[in-house]
């Protein structure tokens, strides 16, 4: 059964700082890997997505990577801002097109 | 980009009725559609798999007859939470598969508030 953990749970950074968010999976069988932001009571906006033949994408001053041989992937955020406070989830699809999430991490960016 | 309504956006009902959530596909056809429910403070959780026109596939521990989950057309998908108590105030969010290939697109959530 696929497992997806996100390590930090939370984290706090004054603003300014790049930061690393890390996720975990178990299966490597994977279709894609996505990164979401949820903010407070939101749904779900989709950050980046990467196909399992991929090893990053990038979109602005956000970086994703995967490593899909050791179940790994991290959501690089460079000079974070105070809007960049959110919950960030990170998502595998398996083979039966199910995302299973992380528990996400919770970010606050101090001004 | 593709989209996916969801309906009611906030809903209250009282302990013991029943509710239903609207999930549509507004510019594609969904052959595919998921429901997730997520706690206060916790990650979204798969729910069901909603096929057009057959039975849903629920995941283990979800009780069918109390979540109702019905795929009518390619554009609809509708979850009905039945003699509702407390403990199932949560955010149901659903997504949705065009068809070949893995993108999906998701709604905007619903939350539901039973008191």
């Amino acid at each position: 059964k696929q497992e997806v953990t996100q390590i930090p749970a939370a984290l706090s950074v004054p603003e300014g700082e790049n930061l690393v968010l890390n996720c975990s999976f178990t299966d490597s069988a994977i279709y894609n890997l996505q990164w979401f932001r949820q903010d407070p009571g939101k749904g779900l906006t989709s950050l980046l997505l990467i196909q399992s033949s991929q090893r990053e994408q990038t979109s602005g001053r956000l970086n994703a990577s995967l490593d899909k041989s050791s179940g790994r992937s991290t959501l690089y955020i460079a000079a974070s801002q105070p809007g960049d406070s959110a919950t960030y989830l990170c998502a595998v699809m398996d083979s039966s097109y199910k995302l299973i999430f992380g528990s996400g991490t919770r970010l606050l960016v101090r001004p | 980009g593709a989209v996916v309504s969801q309906h009611p956006s906030r809903v209250i009902c009282k302990s013991g009725t029943s509710v239903k959530i609207e999930c549509r596909s507004l510019d594609f056809q969904a052959t595919t559609m998921f429901w997730y429910r997520q706690f206060p403070k916790q990650s979204l959780m798969l729910m069901a798999t909603s096929n057009e026109g057959s039975k849903a596939t629920y995941e283990q521990g979800v009780e069918k007859d109390k979540f109702l989950i019905n795929h009518a057309s390619l554009t609809l998908s509708t979850l009905t939470v039945t003699s509702a108590h407390p403990e199932d105030s949560s955010f149901y969010i659903c997504s949705a598969r065009p068809g070949p290939g893995n993108t999906i697109y998701f709604g905007e959530g619903s939350w539901l508030t039973v008191v």
